[in-house]
């Protein structure tokens, strides 16, 4: 357990509203990863951060953006949900220098009706 | 850029056989490669990982994979399978000059145990 939750951990919005998902870390790790998980397509990074108010684009980041103004906390907004971004969303941290390994919160399903 | 392909996205074999997942990697680079097993409505957990050294790494639950760079695969395989093991496993690759030490991941293959 790397001490990583999310919130909400279910979420049903409707389209075109805002939405902001959350992850929580309680070890002080640097680096921390948003994902979304889709049957198929395995595990595609939006977004990740490298410290506080430090981020960078993944993979699949169109009409993503997250915030990170403190350690423990990472945001990831959808600033006009869609249809498309219905999804299982995972928060992931790496645990330091040396390891390469991430590891995973328990997940975000969101559905954008 | 890198690339994982897992061939089979659903494997089923029989409870006490061979358990054989496969895993092909594209790296410009030498890469960092892991397995990990979902279990239904939770999060990725780690199986086993290759960084260096040695070739054959050894995981949890009795899982074990050989990172073969002749051929591109980490291949993760298990003597016998219990009814346990139904899950979904993800192979991913991280490229070891990779500055935010981005995973990139395959498909998923669901693993699926018969009595």
């Amino acid at each position: 357990d790397a001490g990583i939750t999310q919130s909400p951990r279910h979420k049903v919005t409707e389209t075109g509203t805002p939405v902001t998902l959350r992850c929580h870390q309680t070890e002080n790790h640097r680096y921390m990863y948003w994902y979304r998980q889709d049957p198929g397509h395995g595990l595609r990074l939006i977004h990740y951060s490298y410290g506080v108010k430090d981020t960078d684009k993944g993979e699949v980041s169109d009409g993503y953006s997250v915030s990170r103004s403190k350690t423990e906390d990472f945001l990831l907004t959808l600033e006009s949900a869609t249809s498309s971004q219905t999804s299982v969303y995972f928060c992931a941290i790496r645990t330091g220098t040396g390891t390469y390994e991430q590891y995973f919160g328990p997940g975000t399903r969101l559905t954008v009706t | 850029a890198q690339s994982v392909t897992q061939l089979g996205s659903h494997v089923s074999v029989s409870e006490g056989a061979l358990v054989l997942l496969r895993c092909n990697y594209s790296s410009s680079v030498p890469p960092y490669l892991f397995w990990y097993v979902q279990y239904p409505n939770q999060g990725l957990q780690l199986l086993l990982k290759y960084t260096t050294g040695a070739t054959l790494v050894k995981g949890i639950n009795g899982f074990e994979a050989e990172f073969k760079k002749s051929e591109t695969s980490f291949h993760l395989t298990k003597p016998s399978a219990h009814m346990s093991d139904a899950a979904e496993y993800f192979c991913a690759v991280s490229a070891q000059n990779n500055a935010g030490n981005m995973l990139t991941f395959g498909g998923g293959t669901r693993l699926m145990v018969k009595p």
